[in-house]
């Protein structure tokens, strides 16, 4: 079964600046899609960012980017020009292209933004 | 707009008392699925639906029902909550992927805050 795993329960980093959130995953699967989620205080679970396990390019979306590294089976998340309203838990989550669809889940990383 | 509903958005009940949380999507999505999460282990899938009449046991789904009559709706039932089901609780709904090479994302409903006393 694969697993998902965030070591930073916590993170902060001041406005403005650069901060990279960490997850590593295991699994045995080739093919595979990464994502991950932002959950602000409202308790809503937002798509921050995919990644397809056979694009050997990173995925950008604005202000997020990610490091994939498929070998190591990392995926983390940098946010640039971190705002206030990034705030928020993060989750990073695997999705396998086979069998019941269902997203594997990390623990959540929270950030803190320091104005 | 295409989203996700999911009602009630809190409830406190007491331990026996049968409940039902909804969940209506409106985006035509065959695939459906229920999560809880709880502090320190992420989210966790409890049940999920391919399609209409097709649903299937996730990681964590004794204690719960499903069923999937309509297309759009996805109840979750709890016929004797316990205190240990008190969690959030979220649904989920996506297309199905369109091969191994298909890709899908997974819209989320706001959540249920459900506390068992």
């Amino acid at each position: 079964a694969q697993t998902v795993t965030q070591s930073q329960p916590e993170m902060s980093v001041q406005e403005a600046e650069t901060v990279t959130l960490s997850c590593t995953y295991d699994t045995s699967e080739s093919d595979y899609y990464l994502f991950w989620y932002k959950q602000p205080p409202s308790r809503q679970m937002i798509l921050v960012i995919r990644q397809e396990a056979y694009k050997q390019q990173n995925a950008t979306e604005n202000r997020f980017s990610v490091n994939f590294q498929k070998a190591a089976k990392s995926f983390s998340l940098k946010i640039s020009d971190s705002q206030l309203g990034d705030a928020a838990m993060y989750f990073c989550a695997y999705r396998s292209p086979q069998g019941a669809q269902k997203l594997v889940f990390g623990q959540g990383t929270r950030l803190t933004i320091n104005p | 707009e295409a989203q996700v509903t999911q009602n009630p958005r809190y409830l406190i009940t007491v331990t026996g008392k049968k409940l039902t949380v909804t969940c209506s999507q409106n985006m035509n999505h065959e695939y459906m699925s229920w999560y809880r999460q709880d502090p320190g282990l992420g989210l966790r899938q409890i049940y999920y639906s391919m399609n209409v009449e097709v649903t299937d046991k996730g990681d964590v789904p004794e204690g719960y029902k499903v069923s999937r009559k309509e297309k759009r709706n996805f109840p979750l039932i709890l016929e004797s909550p316990s205190p240990n089901q008190t969690s959030l609780y979220f649904c989920a709904s996506s297309f199905r992927a369109l091969g191994a090479m298909g890709t899908d994302t997974q819209y989320f409903g706001p959540g249920t805050r459900l506390t068992v006393l």
